[in-house]
């Protein structure tokens, strides 16, 4: 079946350090790829997406995801994390169905 | 309006009562889905619609759940005769088009209706 997997719940990190979400995939054809964040009481946005072209995707607020086709991976990453970053956040994949498919979700904690 | 709208925000009903949940789309966008959410768990896709035409229903966990968009704009989730497991956020999304093939598009979700069966 075709999926993507967050392998951790929780990431913990200080603030000013790298960041990293990880996201692996399991998807047959051309892996379309997707970072979402959902605040606290608030819907899903959308942050980047990988569809093709170069490996290294930048999106919204500084974050950016590395697409690496031999790891089957599409982690999300930012330089320096801020206590506003601290969210729950979502990789996702489409496929010839046309929608969306999540993972569980990575709840990431800024610490101050 | 400006985003994805949906109502209620917060629905408690008992078990065996029938719910809908609207769905206004931010104006203009041609595809609408719903999906549910669990607590502590990802979006789960239960239908999605391209205009006024249900393209997918796959995801419709079964047949006490429908959804329509009469007049390709505003949708209604409808759960008839609800069941506790049924607890859960409903989050609707639109985008402006998704054409053949995968989907490459961005989502814009609403803020949800979070449903309670006691």
């Amino acid at each position: 079946a075709q999926s993507v997997a967050q392998p951790e719940d929780q990431v913990n990190v200080a603030e000013g350090n790298p960041l990293t979400v990880k996201c692996t995939y399991s998807v047959s054809g051309n892996p379309y790829l997707f970072w979402y964040v959902q605040y606290p009481n608030r819907g899903l946005q959308f942050l980047l997406k990988y569809i093709t072209g170069d490996n290294l995707v930048k999106g919204s607020y500084g974050f950016e995801a590395e697409f690496n086709k031999s790891q089957t991976s599409f982690h999300l990453k930012k330089p320096s994390a801020l206590v506003s970053d601290s969210a729950l956040y979502f990789c996702a994949h489409s496929g010839s169905a046309r929608q969306l498919t999540f993972g569980s979700g990575t709840q990431l904690t800024v610490l101050p | 309006g400006a985003g994805v709208s949906q109502s209620p925000r917060y629905k408690v009903t008992k078990r065996g009562q029938d719910v809908a949940l609207r769905c206004d789309p931010i104006s203009g966008h041609v595809s609408l889905y719903w999906y549910r959410q669990a607590l502590g768990q990802g979006p789960e896709f239960l239908t999605y619609f391209n205009y006024e035409a249900q393209q997918d229903k796959s995801g419709l966990p079964n047949d006490r759940f429908s959804a329509e968009r009469p007049e390709g704009s505003i949708s209604t989730l409808t759960i008839q005769r609800t069941e506790q497991r049924d607890s859960a956020m409903y989050r609707c999304a639109s985008s402006l088009a998704t054409s053949g093939g995968a989907y490459t598009g961005e989502l814009f979700f609403g803020e949800g209706s979070r449903l309670t069966v006691l």
